[in-house]
């Protein structure tokens, strides 16, 4: 067990709604990343934070935003839903925001948009 | 795309054989990690090598860094079906904000069979 708890594990929605992915990172860790996994694109960086601020953004897509409050739990939103926003997202924690250290993954949130 | 990519694919050995699998990236890393992924779950943290190290041993798992040809290595000696899961090499990269980030593979699925 990692410690990192993601919830909802499955997620069916239609196209056009909106959603929102909890995340609850490893106790003491300050920094939470959201990954995208999809079959065709491999594990796709969306968008970090440290310590409630956003310390980092990579291929997150405008439909789609995140925060980190206080208590360090995270939110990543998702809107105007695609078919091909499918995917496994996955939410990572660690103590502090550095490559030098190991993430931590959630078993993720399986979303399938119809 | 700052991402290694893994090679091969897909791989399938017998129970008691080893296993071995490339990672290869296109820019200077200070360190590169590997996780392991059982189907449906989180990335699992499996060992990281700095770039001024060569090789780094885990248990059965045997790590080598070539940064002269940007490849690593894993090497898992005496496969189990537990073994049996895709495994991801990732390496740190720099944005475009400067900030550091973790960018993964697509991974190797490796099957062992009893």
């Amino acid at each position: 067990d990692s410690g990192v708890t993601q919830t909802p594990k499955h997620l069916i929605t239609a196209t056009g709604q909106r959603v929102t992915l909890r995340c609850s990172p490893r106790s003491g860790d300050l920094s939470v990343y959201w990954y995208q996994q999809s079959l065709d694109q491999g594990l796709q960086f969306l968008i970090q934070y440290y310590n409630g601020e956003e310390r980092a953004k990579g291929n997150i897509l405008e439909r789609f935003s995140a925060q980190q409050f206080p208590d360090l739990h995270s939110e990543l939103n998702l809107s105007s839903l695609e078919l091909g926003d499918s995917a496994l997202y996955f939410c990572a924690s660690s103590v502090v925001p550095s490559t030098n250290s190991p993430l931590h993954f959630g078993n993720g949130t399986r979303l399938t948009v119809t | 795309s700052q991402q290694g990519e893994e090679d091969p694919q897909a791989l399938s050995i017998q129970e008691g054989e080893n296993a071995t699998m490339n990672c290869s990236y296109k820019t200077s890393i200070n360190n590169l990690q590997w996780y392991r992924q059982n189907s449906g779950r989180g990335l699992v943290h499996l060992i990281l090598i700095r770039s001024n190290e060569r090789e780094k041993h885990s248990g059965r798992l045997r790590v080598t860094l070539d940064t002269s040809k940007k490849s690593s290595s894993l090497l898992i000696t005496a496969s189990r079906a537990a073994d049996t899961a895709s495994y991801f090499c990732a390496t740190d990269a720099q944005l475009e904000t400067g900030a550091n980030n973790l960018f993964f593979g697509t991974g190797t699925r490796l099957t062992v069979i009893p």
